[in-house]
């Protein structure tokens, strides 16, 4: 499979539940992206990965934690979630020091917290 | 912070007409891009400007970065309802980040048949 793919597409959870968000890509990028998009807002930036190493992590709350453990895999780890932590959350790559070429997004997954 | 000002937020227009969406900042970019995101899709990149001035060609879509590489237009001629979408500009940074993307909140275009 080409492209980045992001398992699963919806998740709906509660606020004291557990859940991991997947990012999968096959394009030999070296670095990965979170990103949070939620209505009327511009993408946020939540963590960067470069060379399977987390280069930044954008003042983003301590119940998302990231997990990069090889450079074509992606993990969101979420734990006692906010309703207003309730958006489309979707994972990039890009060639590190390619950024002009663009980053490949993958279809996000849709998280609804209750 | 580097923010991009994308205009207008909603444009709701018939098919075939023509339209122009924008995109300012006060900040210099290295290189700037366009991406159209569907509903309940991921933004797909459509092009990258990199030189002030440039001016590119995609079908129906025209793209061209400012002289001084802090805007940009993309004008769309006689437009289909497959061009409907949220359009999304983002700006590379000129401050040494070799990877970050800057993103405006995006333009909402609908095109009615």
């Amino acid at each position: 499979e080409t492209g980045v793919t992001q398992t699963p597409r919806h998740l709906v959870m509660g606020m004291t539940n557990k859940k991991s968000l997947k990012c999968e890509q096959h394009l030999g990028h070296n670095a990965m992206y979170w990103y949070k998009q939620s209505a009327k807002k511009p993408l946020e930036l939540m963590f960067v990965y470069s060379l399977e190493e987390r280069v930044e992590n954008n003042s983003v709350p301590s119940r998302f934690s990231p997990e990069c453990p090889n450079s074509s895999h992606l993990f969101l780890h979420l734990h006692t979630l906010q309703p207003e932590d309730s958006a489309l959350y979707l994972c990039a790559s890009s060639q590190e020091g390619g950024v002009d070429y663009g980053y490949t997004f993958g279809s996000g997954t849709r998280l609804t917290v209750v | 912070t580097q923010l991009l000002e994308q205009s207008p937020q909603f444009l709701s227009i018939q098919e075939g007409e023509n339209l122009t969406v924008y995109c300012n900042s006060s900040s210099v970019f290295s290189s700037l891009q366009w991406y159209r995101q569907e509903p309940g899709e991921g933004p797909v990149l459509l092009v990258t400007v990199v030189t002030g001035g440039e001016v590119k060609k995609l079908k129906r879509l025209t793209f061209q970065f400012g002289d001084a590489r802090k805007d940009s237009s993309l004008h769309i001629t006689a437009a289909q309802p497959g061009d409907t979408g949220l359009y999304l500009c983002a700006g590379a940074g000129s401050g040494g980040s070799n990877y970050k993307l800057t993103f405006g909140k995006g333009t909402l275009l609908t095109v009615n048949p």
